[in-house]
């Protein structure tokens, strides 16, 4: 069982946007930066968001927040290459080490 | 540019050894540090274990722990680690990745290194 926790799966449209959260703990999500991860097809992991600042050669639609111990990762204006399965993870102090979430199977209708 | 490329992986028996490197290059060595993560074929992603940029802390799952060691060589901008005492259930692809500051989770990842735990 993940210490973080995330939707087994989202679906969208086009063109609309999705909402994928990250469930965790004062001691994870509520203290520290969370890092959001797009893996497509198994293939490398590729970071689209940390905390809320965009990595370079990301598109300004994705967009990352923080309520709580409720990490968000939003994405405006849906495109069909955005289907992946997408990952949270940040630093666990109780834990003394690095959490993943179970990941969220994006689907793009 | 930021790089880093993993090798060393391979086929390897129940209880067997190998080592993994992480070389990398783009940005100042001894700045940061490196996580080590794994991903089986129908699983999620895993981390496993993370080197502080100047090697004064190590952490590592509970998985793997006093069976893996990470080290780094500054002189040669390498991340190494050391798999022992290999299982089935430690068959994956490896990932290294760079992190973006104290405590901070992955942010540049390599291609990642498959290792397969079989007889």
């Amino acid at each position: 069982q993940s210490a973080l926790t995330q939707e087994a799966s989202v679906s969208g449209t086009v063109g609309h946007t999705v909402t994928l959260s990250c469930f965790g703990t004062s001691n994870n999500v509520g203290r520290y930066t969370v890092g959001w991860y797009q893996q497509i097809s198994h293939n490398p992991p590729k970071t689209v968001m940390f905390g809320s600042s965009l990595p370079s050669g990301i598109p300004a639609r994705f967009s990352g927040s923080k309520s709580g111990t409720t990490a968000s990762l939003t994405i405006s204006g849906l495109q069909p290459e955005d289907e992946a399965d997408y990952y949270c993870s940040t630093w666990d102090d109780s834990l003394s080490a690095w959490v993943f979430g179970g990941g969220t199977k994006l689907t793009v209708l | 540019q930021v790089h880093l490329v993993e090798s060393g992986g391979g086929v390897v028996q129940p209880g067997g050894s190998l080592r993994l490197s992480c070389a990398t290059s783009g940005f100042i060595f001894h700045y940061y540090g490196i996580h080590w993560v794994r991903q089986t074929p129908d699983k999620g992603l895993e981390w496993v274990t993370f080197i502080w940029k100047d090697s004064s802390k190590t952490f590592y799952a509970d998985s793997v722990k006093g069976r893996f060691t990470v080290s780094r060589d500054i002189s040669k901008n390498t991340v190494y680690l050391e798999l022992n005492s290999l299982r089935a259930d430690d068959t994956a692809v490896y990932y290294c990745a760079r992190d973006n500051g104290p405590y901070s989770s992955s942010y540049y990842w390599g291609q990642g290194t498959l290792v397969t735990v079989s007889s």
